[in-house]
């Protein structure tokens, strides 16, 4: 079953610990991306690769770090440094390079900050 | 780098009325606009797109409309039913790095049919 799997679903975390979110596809997908969702905010662009082992800041990348050693993996670590990141994340992928085409968007995982 | 305005943020129409949502964008090199449409609790998911050398795109009850000289796009969906019951959110290609484009979002309309 093709998709985009994204872990964990729930996330809990203490001030000034960072955490990682998950992202998996097997689409055979090029580009990939890191959305953030909050109320009335729309989806906000954090970061996105359009290739293995190079990826570009969005519009909202500060305090936000990824990887992509692999072409189905594209994790994203929320550091301490982001002072609000309390928020609804979705990854998604697009099979072409250049242009988005259509994302294929992961469930999402919501991240809350005790 | 692009800038997507959507309006309005929430409508609420009867079963069976038509909805309109409309979007602006300001960078003119944008050349593709899709719509998705997210239910609650639920992942974004695409509904229909047009590409600036085309006018209109209609798939059974959706269509979408685009001005390129007014930088303008619209969602028209017709003969709402419940099930259409949803935050829209329309989308913009362009204003990426390295000269790849990237979509950017407008902050999303809830649309409520009533029964």
């Amino acid at each position: 079953d093709g998709g985009i799997t994204q872990s964990p679903k729930y996330l809990f975390r203490k001030e000034g610990q960072n955490v990682t979110l998950s992202c998996e596809q097997n689409l055979n997908h090029d580009a990939m991306y890191w959305y953030r969702q909050d109320p009335g905010q729309g989806l906000r662009l954090i970061y996105y690769s359009q290739i293995v082992n190079d990826f570009q800041k969005g519009d909202i990348a500060e305090g936000y770090s990824v990887s992509r050693e692999k072409k189905e993996s594209f994790p994203l670590t929320v550091t301490s440094a982001q002072k609000n990141p309390t928020a609804f994340y979705l990854c998604a992928s697009s099979r072409d390079r250049a242009s988005p085409g259509e994302l294929f968007f992961g469930e999402g995982s919501r991240l809350t900050v005790l | 780098g692009e800038n997507v305005e959507q309006h309005p943020s929430t409508l609420s129409v009867q079963e069976g009325d038509s909805a309109v949502i409309k979007c602006t964008y300001s960078d003119s090199a944008s050349n593709y606009f899709p719509w998705y449409k997210q239910e609650l609790g639920k992942r974004p998911q695409l509904i229909i797109d047009i590409r600036s050398n085309v006018g209109e795109k209609k798939d059974q009850r959706i269509a979408v409309t685009l001005n390129k000289t007014a930088k303008h796009f619209s969602l028209h969906i017709t003969e709402t039913q419940p099930e259409d019951s949803a935050v829209y959110f329309c989308a913009a290609s362009g204003g990426g790095r390295s000269g790849y484009s990237t979509l950017t979002f407008g902050k999303g309309t809830m649309l409520l049919v009533s029964p």
